[in-house]
């Protein structure tokens, strides 16, 4: 089956400008999770969304937002870019993301470099 | 405030040898721990979990130990191979909470087996 896409792969913007990431879950998983990661900071947690609905939120600011279509793909958005903003963002995708591990799949990220 | 910490950034071991991976976390709700592995240029590919219930859990080549009064956990690998060269991270998740689809990622742990 196929994996987790996120789209694109690699992205350059200026400071201030906003960036839309995309992410197309597992066939039939119902729930996306948005993470960030960089350099000494691990993974954070962005946002969940399931069935259309964000369901949990991370400590990041309102900049960062996102949503979830009918179809369970999800965008991300981040507006007024900053320099530390530059990160891999990873998607995961899970059939109900009860938290259950093996239950997430993630895809390899679209690497935002902002300067 | 880091509540998952892996307090080792690298590790080297030699082919066939064990390999102990720790993680440490301080928040007492987290009651679900998984290890995930990463490639560079890949998403992150879990590879086993425990849940606070149990104190070890075996897969193959792969043993996690949960020490709850400590808040530790450890991955053991035995025996090391080559293609376990990567970056290791350490999650947990709160399942008894709302917030169950959040994981909360430690820093991560490089590690290079040797020929």
């Amino acid at each position: 089956k196929a994996g987790v896409t996120q789209t694109p792969r690699y992205l350059i913007k200026t400071r201030g400008q906003q960036v839309t990431l995309s992410c197309s879950p597992i066939s039939g998983h119902r729930s996306v999770s948005w993470y960030q990661q960089t350099p000494g900071q691990g993974l954070q947690f962005l946002f969940e969304y399931f069935s259309e609905t964000q369901r949990n939120k991370g400590n990041f600011p309102g900049r960062f937002s996102g949503r979830q279509f009918s179809n369970s793909r999800s965008e991300m958005n981040v507006s007024t870019l900053e320099l530390g903003d530059s990160a891999l963002y990873l998607c995961a995708s899970s059939l109900h993301g009860q938290g259950v591990g093996d239950g997430y799949t993630f895809g390899s990220g679209t690497r935002l470099t902002v300067v | 405030d880091q509540q998952v910490k892996q307090n080792s950034p690298s590790l080297s071991v030699q082919e066939g040898r064990i390999s102990i991976l720790n993680c440490d976390y301080t928040n007492s709700m987290f009651d679900y721990f998984l290890w995930y592995k990463k490639y560079p240029a890949e998403g992150p590919t879990f590879l086993i979990s425990i849940s606070s219930i149990k104190d070890k859990n075996e897969d193959g080549r792969f043993t996690v130990f949960l020490n709850k009064s400590a808040k530790h956990l450890s991955l053991h690998i035995v025996p090391s191979q080559p293609g376990d060269s990567a970056v290791y991270f350490c999650a947990a998740s709160a399942l008894g909470t709302g917030t169950a689809s959040k994981l909360t990622f430690g820093t991560g742990t490089r590690l290079q087996v040797t020929l």
